[in-house]
């Protein structure tokens, strides 16, 4: 069975760039998360998703953070414009969503903005 | 809102020596609770977690944790740890029927062979 799938590995951008980060989860999973990890610390979540609903994105930056689940499925997560800031490991998960599931997490994108 | 703490932040250990970890969270309801492990270059994985029942757990590679509600913690063990246990631990927690599991900071074991 494949994993959760993300990509790029890694992005490097000048800041005020615009970057976006992309989540494929495992077949059959109705929830998908997105989180960021800073340097040290754990992970914190940005935005949940229950199939293509958004249904917690309280912690997501939104003036400039946008995400996307088209059909439920793959996701997107991008920033316009980034800034120094947002450099990060942005990780996506995946889980069968019955609360207490486990996540399968994905490799994550490491975010660097220069 | 729930938080949880990592109180070890870096851990260094010898060879066959035992391991406990912190953790304590801070929510007085009902909890799931998780510990996960990321070894080098590879991605979180879970190591074992709690729902109900045994407040003992026991994981994969001969970890356990033990849930102790009246003092809000889930310390994670090993009795005799290898090198390849060397990795980033970290500790979560879903609260209240929460469908969002919320990270401590991770603690980073170094075992030297």
């Amino acid at each position: 069975e494949a994993g959760v799938v993300q990509s790029p590995r890694y992005k490097i951008i000048e800041k005020k760039q615009p970057v976006a980060f992309w989540c494929n989860p495992i077949s059959g999973h109705n929830t998908l998360y997105w989180y960021r990890q800073n340097l040290g610390q754990g992970p914190e979540l940005l935005i949940r998703y229950e199939n293509e609903e958004a249904v917690d994105d309280s912690q997501l930056p939104k003036d400039r953070f946008s995400a996307e689940r088209l059909k439920g499925v793959d996701s997107t997560l991008k920033i316009q414009p980034a800034e120094l800031g947002d450099s990060a490991v942005y990780l996506c998960a995946s889980s069968s969503g019955t609360g207490n599931e486990k996540l399968f997490f994905g490799s994550g994108t490491q975010l660097s903005v220069l | 809102a729930q938080s949880v703490s990592q109180h070890n932040h870096h851990v260094i250990l010898s060879e066959a020596a035992s391991l406990e970890l912190g953790c304590n969270y801070s929510y007085g309801g009902t909890v799931n609770l998780f510990w996960y492990v990321q070894y080098p270059g590879q991605h979180l994985q879970l190591l074992l977690k709690y729902f109900s029942g045994d407040p003992l757990v026991k994981g994969i590679k001969g970890f356990e944790a033990e849930f102790i509600k009246s003092k809000f913690s889930f310390n994670l063990r090993k009795p005799s740890v290898q090198w390849s246990d060397t990795a980033e631990y970290f500790c979560a927690v879903n609260a209240g029927g929460s469908y969002i599991p919320t990270f401590g900071r991770g603690t980073s074991l170094i075992v030297h062979p």
